[in-house]
């Protein structure tokens, strides 16, 4: 199966929060990464988390990381329909296939 | 800072002709640069990894003599598909890396992305 794996899609409305979860097999990134892809454009790194913490806080968005279970979640505040795009989880040179959110006004 | 450029963005090819796409490092010099393939709701897949004026590497299954890869310059990788069949279709998109750039030492700037189609 894929080393990284994310659900396609998700829809929430615009002022809730998004949560967008990610599961690995691979345990040896030293990073773990979410990058955002808008219509278009390339990939932008959104953030990333050291593979020794469990949460990262920047703003509107929270990264989670559960190293046991090998999960990782990015948790976006106060969704805006701005947000609206692609997110992909990464670790080191292996991607997710990316969870399209869409912000419903 | 830490923009990548590629062109063409769009590529429409007949079958069996080559394709040369390229990636540029605009504001930064990119000592490692990364091809990656980008089919409909799948993982993005690393193709190849080339550092500059060295061979690329390439990932298992990846045919090298089919996906030329050059990395000339420090601002410039090129990725050429020859002889193009419908199932090279696909989405391509490079990043480079610049170790002083990054805010961790693995950060990758990303392309817009190539899409090519082959008819």
């Amino acid at each position: 199966g894929e080393d990284v794996e994310q659900s396609l899609f998700l829809s929430v409305r615009e002022g809730d929060s998004s949560v967008i979860n990610c599961t690995y097999t691979d345990s040896s990134s030293t990073y773990l990464y979410w990058y955002k892809q808008e219509p278009g454009a390339g990939l932008q790194l959104l953030t990333y988390i050291f593979s020794n913490m469990d949460m990262k806080q920047d703003q509107r968005l929270t990264v989670l990381l559960n190293k046991k279970d090998k999960h990782l979640s990015l948790r976006i505040a106060d969704t805006q329909t701005g947000d609206s795009a692609i997110y992909f989880c990464a670790g080191d040179m292996r991607f997710g296939a990316g969870t399209r959110l869409t912000v419903k006004p | 800072g830490a923009v990548v450029s590629q062109h063409p963005s769009r590529v429409i090819c007949k079958s069996g002709t080559s394709v040369k796409i390229e990636c540029r490092s605009l504001d930064f010099q990119a000592t490692t640069m990364f091809w990656y393939r980008q089919f409909p709701k799948q993982s993005l897949m690393l193709m190849a990894t080339s550092n500059e004026g060295s061979k690329a590497t390439y990932e298992q299954g990846v045919e090298k003599d089919k996906f030329l890869i050059n990395h000339a310059s420090l601002t410039l990788s090129t990725l050429t598909v020859t002889s193009a069949h419908p199932e090279d279709s696909s989405f391509y998109i490079c990043s480079a890396r610049d170790q002083g750039l990054a805010r961790q030492g693995d950060e990758q700037f990303f392309g817009p992305g190539t899409r090519l189609t082959v008819l």
